[in-house]
């Protein structure tokens, strides 16, 4: 069956310009996620949904970042006003249990 | 929070050899432990996980052991092939729904 799906694969934009990353879920999944991996580095939680809950948006680094989770299904992470340290790979994930997380292939951020 | 630290950073073995990556954690709350190996350029695949209220598990050639006494969890990799050659990534969650703090990962290359 069809993974956790994301576009576009990779983002080039300029500084200062607001991009928008889109994620699919895997159908059913009721969590999904968002992380970034910096070149080399490990994954940084950003935000959670779970179902019609509150999302947890602990991770996200500054108020220029925000996501949405349209009809428990779809989900976009926008960067406002994107700066050189966001270039990164955007990964999201999603989840039909306790834990157990599949991720998506990512969106490479780079921000000139 | 949750901290986890991962080592060691990067792993060098021979063919055949067995590899053994160790995390440890801060939470005595988390209680579920996965591990993902990610290949250059890919996404994040999810090889094995355990959680609290085992002790081990095992999947062919790999397995996963944790000490909750002593916050700590190792991947073991028997009989290595030059394919386990990847990042490897430890992760914990705490109940329900959770994101996953990520350890910082282990390089492994397995030398024919």
């Amino acid at each position: 069956g069809a993974g956790v799906s994301q576009s576009p694969s990779n983002k080039v934009t300029e500084k200062g310009k607001d991009v928008e990353l889109r994620c699919d879920p895997i159908s059913g999944h009721t969590a999904l996620y968002w992380y970034r991996q910096s070149l080399g580095q490990g994954l940084e939680f950003l935000i959670y949904f779970q179902g019609n809950s509150a999302p947890d948006k602990s991770g996200l680094p500054s108020d220029r970042f925000s996501a949405e989770r349209t009809g428990g299904s779809v989900s976009t992470l926008t960067i406002q006003r994107t700066q050189q340290e966001d270039s990164a790979v955007y990964l999201c994930a999603s989840s039909p249990s306790l834990g157990l997380q599949y991720f998506g292939a990512g969106t490479r951020l780079s921000v000139l | 929070g949750e901290n986890v630290e991962q080592h060691p950073s990067t792993l060098s073995v021979q063919e055949g050899d067995s590899a053994v990556i160790k995390c440890t954690y801060s939470d005595s709350a988390s209680n579920y432990f996965p591990w993902y190996k990610q290949e250059l350029g890919k996404r994040p695949q999810l090889i094995i996980d355990i959680r609290s209220n085992v002790g081990e598990k095992k999947d062919q050639r790999i397995a996963v052991t944790l000490n909750k006494t002593a916050k700590h969890f190792s991947l073991h990799i028997t009989e290595t092939q030059p394919e386990d050659s990847a990042v490897y990534f430890c992760a914990v969650s705490k109940a329900g729904f959770q994101k996953l703090v990520f350890g910082t990962g282990t390089r492994l290359l397995v030398s024919p």
